[in-house]
């Protein structure tokens, strides 16, 4: 099985902030990674898929890059309304997240 | 416009079984695959099982294979889930999600999510 390490477990950022987070595959999963957002008692939202596409409907703020095994997730200017758990998920076989990030307003 | 809507869950006592369903409006469902992806109270997401466009194929997590079936129905436009021999562990709110590969094999990731339904095994 391929596991998905997601790096900072919770953070805490100000709005306007530059906020990154990485997820590290076990083994080479190329460019078969996706982000999601997911809000307190909402289901996920998917905000990019093949490591880099953003979704459509998106705000562009958000961004993802990596391939093979690491990978990272960026908001650039944070808003109030990105307070959320972000999740990783590796679709290179069958799919796994990783174990999200807690992000919260200073 | 996907909208995507589970019903089914409850409470549940260990050793029973549960059917999970979820209906579709608004895509064309019999085009994609959809999935079932569950969360623990407290927890992270994991995926749970797939099912291909057109039914022909099935693939479930480890967790729940030999336990779990998914199936679909195209005709009425709805996923459903049958859960059996549930156990502590199966707690979870359940998601049905549609994958975004049309009329191929799935992508294995998610582009439009029910808003879940809770699953509670507990005697």
């Amino acid at each position: 099985d391929i596991q998905m390490t997601q790096s900072p477990s919770s953070l805490s950022a100000s709005v306007g902030d530059r906020v990154t987070i990485t997820c590290q595959a076990s083994q080479d999963i190329s460019n078969y990674l996706s982000w999601y957002q997911q809000k307190p008692g909402k289901a996920p939202k998917l905000l990019i898929y093949d490591a880099s596409n953003l979704q459509t409907g998106v705000p562009s703020r958000f961004s993802g890059s990596g391939s093979g095994t690491d990978f990272t997730f960026t908001i650039n200017s944070l808003q109030p309304e990105d307070i959320a758990t972000y999740y990783c998920q590796q679709y290179d076989n069958l799919p796994r997240f990783g174990q999200g990030t807690r992000l919260e307003i200073k | 416009q996907v909208q995507l809507v589970e019903s089914g869950g409850g409470v549940v006592q260990p050793g029973r079984s549960l059917r999970l369903s979820c209906v579709d409006s608004g895509f064309s469902f019999s085009s994609y695959g959809m999935h079932w992806v569950r969360q623990a109270p407290g927890k992270g997401l994991e995926w749970v099982a797939v099912i291909s466009y057109d039914g022909s194929n099935e693939y479930y997590a480890d967790s729940v294979k030999g336990r779990f079936t998914i199936s679909r129905d195209n005709s009425k436009n709805t996923l459903d889930l049958q859960m059996s021999s549930l156990r502590a562990e199966d707690t979870a709110v359940y998601y049905c999600a549609k994958d975004p590969a049309r009329y191929r094999g799935p992508l294995y990731y998610f582009d439009s999510w029910g808003q879940g339904i809770l699953v509670t095994v507990s005697s």
